[in-house]
């Protein structure tokens, strides 16, 4: 079983939408719980960082963390354009970094 | 700061060839990663230091991949000699105390 398994999509929802991207994992050593955005061509760059269940919000963004179900969720709300990524969960024990294959997302304006 | 840099960012080469790809982690950052993207596996772990020493080198594929950190600003993945399957996005990534992680922008590597 993979440590984290995250659903490639693709993803295509209209310009406002509200989008909802989640992973599974395995481990329940995993303390720490990431949310990365890649662009095209581009390197993963840290989007979220999220430590406990729970809720975290940031802007249009809100990461959601359910230890007892090992689920992870990132919504995105008014979805714009720039949304248009891959993105990657990324749960880690403090030592180990384990990442999703990523979700593609396209946000249609 | 600067952020993780990598070099070079695109290279070509044939078969056979010796790669080095170069990374310049965040400054007072003590864990260097090196990961492997491709399409069909994603971002794969190849080894990572922590303060210059290789901690888990599990990930390299095989002997033809080596990796070195001779100094905390310093890194080197080497491939010798280097296969088409080889072809992928090298990311080299730093974290300071191990909670975060932060990627260069990746070595674009393709073998013909």
């Amino acid at each position: 079983q993979k440590e984290v398994e995250q659903d490639p999509g693709p993803l295509s929802v209209p310009e406002g939408a509200i989008v909802s991207l989640n992973c599974t994992y395995s481990n329940s050593a995993f303390q720490y719980f990431m949310w990365y955005r890649q662009y095209s061509r581009k390197g993963p760059e840290l989007l979220m960082y999220t430590y406990s269940s729970g809720n975290k919000e940031d802007g249009r963004f809100t990461a959601q963390v359910d230890k007892s179900s090992k689920y992870i969720s990132l919504f995105i709300r008014d979805s714009q354009p720039s949304d248009s990524a891959t993105y990657l969960c990324a749960p880690t024990t403090g030592n180990q970094f384990y990442f999703g294959t990523g979700t593609s997302l396209t946000v249609i304006p | 700061d600067a952020g993780v840099i990598q070099s070079p960012r695109h290279e070509v080469t044939e078969m056979g060839q010796e790669v080095t790809l170069r990374c310049k982690p965040i400054s007072g950052h003590n864990s260097l990663f090196w990961y492997r993207q491709t399409m069909m596996r994603g971002l794969e772990l190849l080894i990572y230091f922590n303060n210059n020493v290789p901690i888990d080198d599990s990930g390299m594929p095989e002997d033809r991949f080596s990796a070195k950190m001779p100094n905390a600003s310093f890194s080197t993945l080497k491939i010798q000699p280097s296969e088409p399957r080889d072809s992928a996005v090298y990311f080299c990534a730093s974290s300071p105390v191990g909670n975060t992680i932060y990627f260069g922008e990746g070595s674009w590597l393709t073998v013909v």
